[in-house]
């Protein structure tokens, strides 16, 4: 039973656009977050992390939305650019030192 | 450049036989893991360590062996036991257990002959 699920595969935005990629989770202790971002035939890198004590954790184009009530994170990136275009990842983590429970990810094409 | 180093970046392996991916970091960190990742699904964790000579089974290590004798080294073997080795294998490290962010190689696609 996938704990961290990411119910769209694909997404397609236009340039300059708002790119949004959702996360749901169903273990109510999970209280840390983060979102990683693959290219093909590379590893994943660490994009942005948010805590439970927070709604919202804001770097630059990206920022990261919590409900905890609803079990449901998502990843805003504005303005889209072209390279973005990637594999997203979304995990979780049941206090420091724990292990990460990874969606499926989302792969966002961002078109010129 | 600190980084991770898998190697190699494609391996082939026929039926019956044991094949170890290599995975090597110069970040001075204290852990290691090995994922499985299969299309449409996310990583799923193979084996972790946390110090030299010490590592841990994660949520799919049947099929699978690891050693940790030197803290750059984690190198994983595949076992004739893992009766669908076919994935991407990535190997990651982060300075300390606690550290959530993790650091990643750019992976080995396992294929069976």
């Amino acid at each position: 039973d996938q704990q961290v699920k990411q119910n769209s595969p694909s997404l397609s935005v236009q340039e300059g656009r708002i790119s949004i990629l959702n996360c749901d989770y169903t273990n109510s202790m999970f209280d840390y977050f983060l979102w990683y971002k693959k290219y093909p035939a590379e590893g994943p890198t660490f994009l942005i992390s948010i805590s439970s004590i927070k709604d919202k954790n804001e770097d630059g184009r990206f920022t990261v939305f919590l409900n905890k009530s609803a079990k449901h994170l998502s990843l805003h990136i504005v303005p889209s650019q072209p390279g973005d275009s990637a594999v997203y990842f979304c995990a979780a983590s049941v206090d420091a030192g724990n292990m990460l429970t990874f969606g499926g990810g989302t792969r966002l094409m961002v078109k010129p | 450049d600190g980084g991770i180093t898998q190697s190699p970046k494609y391996l082939f392996r026929k039926e019956g036989q044991n094949v170890t991916l290599s995975c090597e970091q110069n970040l001075n960190h204290d852990a290691m893991y090995w994922y499985r990742q299969d299309p449409g699904q996310g990583l799923r964790l193979i084996y972790y360590s946390q110090i030299v000579n010490d590592f841990q089974k994660g949520d799919i290590a049947e099929g699978y062996s690891v050693s940790r004798e030197k803290k750059e080294s984690f190198p994983l073997t595949v076992t004739s036991a893992q009766k669908n080795p076919t994935a991407f294998y990535l190997c990651a490290s982060s300075r300390r257990m606690e550290d959530e962010k993790l650091f990643f190689g750019s992976g080995t696609q396992l294929s069976v002959l």
